[in-house]
């Protein structure tokens, strides 16, 4: 199994314009989990997924956020517009959810933003 | 609800030396309980976890934790520090019940290995 895959690894825009930083989960997996973390707030939940279908998204800082999840191998992280506060790097889990035993999240490497 | 709390957010040891790193959680069920560490420029990694069963868990690279009910609390330790265990390292607890589990992490635990 290749594990969660995020692309880009590094992403460098201009403040004002659009990212999609993008995550397939490991096969099998039914929740998805979008993180972002900084050295000022550490690491916290943005939105997550079961069966596809968002179910919290109350960590989303504001509207300039959205989150998709159009199948169970795609998920995406769109900031429209960006900003330099937005910089951070924005993990991307994925979990069996339900079942026993169970074994928590895998992470993705990450997608690293900087916004100038 | 659950909690996680990591005493010391940066803890320095020797090479050779004991590492401690200290979790205690808050729960109403039964908690499942997990030590993540991320290295530099990467992404979380699974250290080890406790689940049912026995209290002591082994994880990877050397690292061990004891589920202890009564104080509620999961340490992290390894006997001797290497220098590649330099780390942030994260536990987190969820519930045993539920149809999507979710884990709530610490704020993290920075260990750094001197020479």
């Amino acid at each position: 199994d290749a594990g969660v895959i995020q692309s880009p690894r590094h992403e460098v825009t201009e403040m004002g314009q659009e990212v999609t930083l993008r995550c397939k989960p490991i096969s099998g997996h039914n929740s998805l989990f979008w993180y972002r973390q900084t050295m000022m707030r550490g690491l916290e939940l943005l939105i997550y997924f079961n069966n596809n279908v968002p179910i919290d998204d109350s960590g989303m800082p504001e509207d300039r956020f959205s989150a998709k999840m159009p199948n169970a191998s795609f998920s995406t992280l769109k900031i429209q517009p960006s900003e330099p506060r937005d910089s951070a790097v924005y993990f991307c889990a994925s979990s069996s959810g339900q079942g026993a035993p169970w074994y928590g999240y895998t992470f993705g490497s990450g997608t690293r933003l900087t916004v100038v | 609800a659950q909690s996680v709390t990591q005493l010391g957010s940066h803890v320095s040891v020797s090479e050779g030396a004991l590492v401690l790193l200290r979790c205690n959680y808050s729960s109403s069920v039964p908690p499942y309980l997990f030590w993540y560490v991320q290295y530099p420029n990467q992404g979380l990694q699974l250290l080890l976890k406790y689940t049912t069963g026995a209290t002591l868990v082994k994880g990877i690279n050397g690292f061990e934790a004891e589920f202890k009910k009564s104080e509620t609390s999961f340490h992290l330790t390894k006997p001797s520090a290497h220098m590649s265990d330099a780390a942030e390292y994260f536990c987190a607890v969820s519930d045993q019940a539920g149809s999507a589990r979710q884990l709530t992490f610490g704020s993290g635990t920075q260990l750094t290995v001197l020479p």
